[in-house]
């Protein structure tokens, strides 16, 4: 079946740390991958996403690849801030469309300036 | 367009009370999903619908539980009758080529 591993946190930095928030997946087929990002008190938002091998998905200075030969698709940022203090979820889609996302367990960053 | 809305965004209520959220998603998108967190099991797939039609209510916890989908711009989430572990926030999240896969803001319910 489908599913997503990521590492356990809290994750605890200082600004302009290095962050680094690892993520594998089981998934049959072709599937696309997700980080999305949850705020204290809000609903979870779209970070970046890939949809086939060697893709990378950036933004915000955030960035992940999808790397299918180590079924990985890790985030990284070079340096983070206090505002990226939040919940991160890996997500994948499976390669049929209109199926559900299946997400990882979530991994609270929290950055202290 | 305003996202995908979720009514109420907070609900208090007694043991064994019917509790209704709803859910309003983006104009054009085709499939709708009903999410539950908690801080022990994580976001977790209680049910989705592909135009009105329920595809797989497999994560559904119970008979407690229910879900509709009458229209394309209208879907309820219904418990009965609530028990405190229910308590927890559920989301709802639609998906189309307009926006792709969009979360509404969560409905926090406490079970008291």
């Amino acid at each position: 079946g489908n599913s997503v591993t990521q590492m356990e946190g809290p994750v605890t930095l200082s600004e302009e740390a290095f962050l680094t928030i690892n993520c594998t997946y089981t998934a049959t087929g072709y599937p696309s991958l997700f980080w999305y990002v949850q705020y204290p008190g809000e609903g979870l938002q779209l970070l970046l996403k890939a949809t086939k091998a060697d893709d990378k998905g950036s933004n915000k200075g955030f960035e992940a690849t999808y790397r299918k030969e180590t079924t990985s698709f890790h985030l990284e940022k070079g340096s983070v801030q206090v505002s990226d203090s939040a919940v991160y979820f890996c997500a994948l889609s499976p390669y049929q469309a209109g199926t559900a996302l299946i997400f990882g367990k979530g991994t609270t960053l929290s950055v202290s300036s | 367009d305003a996202g995908v809305i979720q009514s109420p965004r907070h609900e208090v209520t007694e043991m064994g009370q019917e509790v209704t959220l709803r859910c309003k998603p983006i104009s054009g998108h085709n499939s709708l999903f009903w999410y539950r967190q908690t801080m022990m099991r994580g976001l977790e797939l209680l049910i989705y619908f592909n135009n009105n039609v329920p595809i797989d209510d497999s994560g559904m916890p119970e008979d407690r539980f229910s879900a509709k989908m009458p229209n394309a711009s209208f879907s309820t989430l219904k418990i009965q009758p609530s028990e405190p572990r229910d308590s927890a926030v559920y989301f709802c999240a639609t998906v189309g080529r307009r926006y792709g896969y969009t979360f509404g803001s969560g409905t926090r319910l406490t079970v008291v």
